[in-house]
């Protein structure tokens, strides 16, 4: 069945620094890829979303391109911000998996100042 | 727009007893809602969906005797967890769609965190 792998956290960085937290996917054919983003106390937010190969999915500063040869959906940011401290979830919508969202186990960051 | 909110957002109970979680959207109308369970550091996973006014659609291996799903209006979702045991310890999500079926349209709830002594 699909399925999302991504980074074990916590990831820890300095204001400033250039993120990038994993995320690869097993699906058939082309899922649509996603990333949430969980700030403390809230639910989750759709934060960038893809649908095809090598779409660019971007928002708030954050980008990741879906790679379908390499089954991986990245998550980057050039310069973090303590704002940025949350948690992070891949996920993608296959085929398979009947409209379902298939979430990764989340990534927890944490910038220091 | 477009908030989510889930009532309480912690409870403890006694083992046997039974514990409600509520579901609302705030500020739209939400026509298909869903009850995700969290272990910890592992992914969400899907529990239910359900439409307004219709029974539940529940995934394989989910007990839907255990884990009673009502959507009666277009704001509220309940999940009862009846006769609750240690094992049902977990954190439960809901959101919520505008659409029927809304997948990629979903709103989430803060999560409530729910221990079973």
């Amino acid at each position: 069945g699909d399925s999302v792998t991504q980074m074990e956290g916590p990831v820890t960085l300095s204001e400033e620094a250039f993120l990038t937290i994993n995320c690869t996917y097993t699906a058939t054919g082309y899922p649509s890829l996603f990333w949430y983003v969980q700030y403390p106390g809230e639910g989750l937010q759709l934060l960038l979303k893809a649908t095809k190969a090598d779409d660019k999915g971007s928002n708030k500063g954050f980008e990741a391109t879906y790679r379908k040869e390499t089954t991986s959906f990245h998550l980057e940011k050039g310069s973090v911000q303590v704002s940025d401290s949350a948690v992070y979830f891949c996920a993608l919508i296959g085929y398979s998996s009947a409209s379902k969202i298939i979430f990764g186990s989340g990534t927890r960051l944490s910038i220091r100042p | 727009g477009a908030v989510v909110s889930q009532h309480p957002s912690r409870v403890i109970c006694k083992s046997g007893t039974s514990v409600k979680i509520e579901c609302r959207s705030l500020d739209f109308q939400a026509t298909t809602m869903f009850w995700y369970r969290q272990f910890p550091k592992q992914s969400l996973m899907l529990m239910a969906t359900s439409n307004e006014g219709s029974k539940a659609t529940y995934e394989q291996g989910v007990e839907k005797d255990k884990f009673l799903i009502n959507h009666a209006s277009l704001t509220l979702s309940t999940l009862t967890v009846t006769s609750a045991h240690p094992e049902d310890s977990s954190f439960y999500i809901c959101s919520a769609s505008y659409e029927r079926g809304g997948t990629d349209t979903q709103y989430f709830g803060p999560g409530t965190r729910l221990t079973v002594l």
